[in-house]
C-alpha cells in the first residue's frame, strides 16, 4: 500500500554539520509532501512543504525538493545548530482517504 | 491565536477508568484528527472528522469513540481505560487537508 519511508535514527550531528533526512514515498500520482518537526515536549509543527513535482520547500534554513522521478522529499539543512534538536517526520497528502499519512520519525540530535 | 488546544496536558488513570480528552481549535477548520504516538511506532491515526457532523475510523479506532460536538470541538474518549493506551494523545485541525495540519501541544496519559 501507499506509504512513507524515512531513514531511522537516531541521527546525532555536530554544530555546523551538513544534515540530510531521507524521505520517499510510494503513492498514486503526484501527492503534496511534508516535513514536519517535533520538539522536546510539544506537539508537530509544519516546517515545510511542496505541493507539485520539482518544487522545493524551505524554511529556518532546511529545505527539500519533490522529485518524482526519484518519489523521493530529502530534508537537507547546510549548517545545523543545537536548537534544532528534534524529532523530523517526513508526510504525504493522501487524497483518497482524505489524510496525511506519516514517516516514522528521525531523532537528530546536534552536539555543541 | 490559541490554534488547538488540548486538555487535559497529563492524566494517569487507573485500568478500566473511563476519561474523555478534550480538542478544540479556532481556526474555522473543517477537518480534525486525533493520533497516538509511541515510541518506535510514529503516529498512528486514532479516529478523524472530515467535516462538522462526520466522524471515521483511523488505523487503531479499538478502545476508542469520538465526537464532533461542533465545527470547533472533537473528543477523544476511552470507556475503560487499558495500559495499552498509555502513549501521548494529539489532536490536530486542517482547513483543507492538502494544505497541512496544524497540531495541539499533546495529552500525555498513563494507564495504570
Amino acid at each position: 500500500g501507499d506509504s512513507v519511508t524515512q531513514m531511522e535514527g537516531p541521527v546525532t550531528l555536530s554544530e555546523e554539520a551538513f544534515l540530510t533526512i531521507n524521505c520517499t514515498y510510494t503513492a498514486t500520482g503526484y501527492p503534496s509532501l511534508f516535513w514536519y518537526v517535533q520538539y522536546p515536549g510539544e506537539g508537530l509543527q509544519l516546517l515545510l512543504k511542496a505541493t507539485k513535482a520539482d518544487d522545493k520547500g524551505s524554511n529556518k534554513g532546511f529545505e527539500a525538493t519533490y522529485r518524482k522521478e526519484t518519489t523521493s522529499f530529502h530534508l537537507e539543512k547546510g549548517s545545523v545548530q543545537v536548537s534544532d534538536s528534534a524529532v523530523y517526520f517526513c508526510a504525504r497528502w493522501e487524497g483518497g482517504s482524505e489524510k496525511l499519512v506519516f514517516g516514522k520519525g528521525t531523532k537528530l540530535t546536534v552536539n555543541p | 491565536n490559541a490554534g488547538v488546544t488540548q486538555t487535559p496536558k497529563f492524566q494517569v488513570l487507573k485500568t478500566g477508568q473511563s476519561m474523555t480528552l478534550q480538542c478544540a481549535q479556532d481556526m474555522n477548520h473543517n477537518s480534525m484528527y486525533w493520533y497516538r504516538q509511541d515510541p518506535g511506532m510514529g503516529l498512528r491515526l486514532i479516529y478523524y472528522s472530515a467535516s462538522e457532523g462526520t466522524t471515521d475510523k483511523g488505523e487503531v479506532p479499538n478502545g476508542y469513540n469520538v465526537s464532533r460536538l461542533n465545527k470547533r470541538e472533537f473528543s477523544l474518549r476511552l470507556e475503560s481505560a487499558a495500559p495499552s493506551q498509555t502513549s501521548v494523545y494529539f489532536c490536530a485541525s486542517s482547513l483543507q487537508g492538502s494544505y497541512g495540519y496544524t497540531f495541539g501541544s499533546g495529552t500525555r496519559l498513563t494507564v495504570v
